[in-house]
Parts: structure tokens; C-alpha cells; sequence
């Protein structure tokens, strides 16, 4: 059975940095591609960014709201896949999912999500 | 960048009535990668639909999609109760992944 847990959520400060974690378990980890789709309260979801495949380069893409201040990486070895948020901003603040990406273009397993909340 | 808007907003029907939900892209969607989603409260959005037809395995034949190019809809033919949620159009193109901004399905 394909698991997806987040975890690291929490209250951040404008401006500060917040790392969330992905522990995934029931598929070949490695040869997955892995996205963060983020759900503000009340709001509809938006894609973050992807993280492909080692095989594939482990190539990063991100939307545009988030590009310079969050990376995502991977640790194959713990089957767990990263967000670094750093500059945060009020706006950040959302539910945030690791998704798997079925060949390549939709979210077919995704986590619980873990509240990120950006606040003075 | 590919925007999706979704209509209507929210649309009530009853149980056994028809839902049909449209979501219209600003950009022809490459190779039809538009997949359809639904999320009940707190839970995870839920893959129902991709390629804009192709049904996952184990969603009820009640669900369908069509459409291609920039217009796309997601039909349930017959409501049962457990398929009152909220509904989301997400598509793929080049390197970037964008949804739409959802229609909630509320019982009447």
C-alpha cells in the first residue's frame, strides 16, 4: 500500500525558513517523480513544484510564487522527498501534500498534509 | 502559463440527478493532459480522471470526462450521496502543472 507522510508543519515568522519532510513507503521511491501541491483555508490547491527521478536528472521545477525561495530535494536512500521554504510569507500559509506524479502529468497518491502557518 | 477556470462555482443538484462541470483552459492543453480530482472536507484531493477520459481504476463508471483542446467536462451521470464534494480540472503543460480554482457540488 503506496504511503505518503508529511511532517514538519508548523508556525513560521515572515521571512523565516521551514523545512517539511515527505516519508513515502509501498512503491519503488527512487524512480518516482514527487510534486508539493499547497491548500490555503478555504482556498483551491496549487502546485508548488516537482522533483523528478535521479534517472531523470532529479531535474526541479516550481510555480512562480514560490521560485528563488523554495527547493525541493530528495533522499533516496529514506525514501523521503523535501521542501525547503525559506522568505516565507503570509501568503504561504496553506495545508501542504507530497503527491506522486503518474507519468508525468497527474497527483495520483497523495499524503494526509501538514499545516504550514506564517504569522508575526 | 495555462489558466483553468471551472464552472459553475457551486452547483446543487440531488441525489440521482446529473452533474455535468466544465473547466475551460486560456491555452490549448498539451496532448489533452487535463486530470480530474475530488476532495471531500479534510481529506486529500482524489485522481478520478486522466488524459481527460481515461477513468482511474476503481472510480465508479459514473464518472466520466471529455473534451480536448480547451474545453473539458467531467459528467456524473447518476449523484449518489458520497459524490458531493468539491471538484477540481488540473492540467500539464511543458514544465509547469496548474489547477482550477474548483466547483463545489452541494446537495439541494
Amino acid at each position: 500500500e503506496v504511503q505518503l507522510v508529511e511532517y514538519g508543519g508548523g508556525l513560521a515568522k515572515p521571512g523565516g525558513s521551514l523545512t517539511l519532510s515527505c516519508a513515502a513507503s509501498g512503491f519503488t521511491f527512487s524512480n518516482a517523480w514527487m510534486t508539493w501541491v499547497r491548500q490555503a483555508p478555504g482556498k483551491g490547491l496549487e502546485w508548488v513544484g516537482l522533483i523528478k527521478s535521479k534517472a531523470n536528472g532529479e531535474t526541479t521545477d516550481y510555480a512562480a510564487p514560490v521560485k528563488g525561495r523554495f527547493t525541493i530535494s530528495r533522499d533516496d536512500s529514506k525514501n523521503t522527498v523535501y521542501l525547503h521554504m525559506n522568505s516565507l510569507k503570509t501568503e504561504d500559509s496553506a495545508v501542504y501534500y507530497c503527491t506522486t506524479v503518474y507519468r508525468g502529468h497527474e497527483f495520483n497518491y497523495w499524503g494526509q498534509g501538514t499545516l504550514v502557518t506564517v504569522s508575526s | 502559463e495555462v489558466v483553468l477556470t471551472q464552472s459553475p462555482g457551486t452547483l446543487s443538484l440531488s441525489p440521482g440527478e446529473r452533474a455535468t462541470l466544465s473547466c475551460r483552459a486560456s491555452q490549448s492543453v498539451s496532448s489533452n493532459y487535463l486530470a480530474w480530482y475530488q476532495q471531500k472536507p479534510g481529506q486529500a484531493p482524489r485522481l478520478l480522471i486522466y488524459d481527460a477520459s481515461s477513468r482511474v481504476t476503481g472510480i465508479p463508471d459514473r464518472f466520466s470526462g471529455s473534451g480536448s483542446g480547451t474545453d473539458f467536462t467531467l459528467t456524473i451521470s447518476r449523484l449518489e450521496p458520497e459524490d458531493f464534494a468539491v471538484y477540481y480540472c488540473q492540467q500539464h503543460g511543458g514544465s509547469l502543472y496548474s489547477f482550477g480554482q474548483g466547483t463545489k457540488l452541494e446537495i439541494k
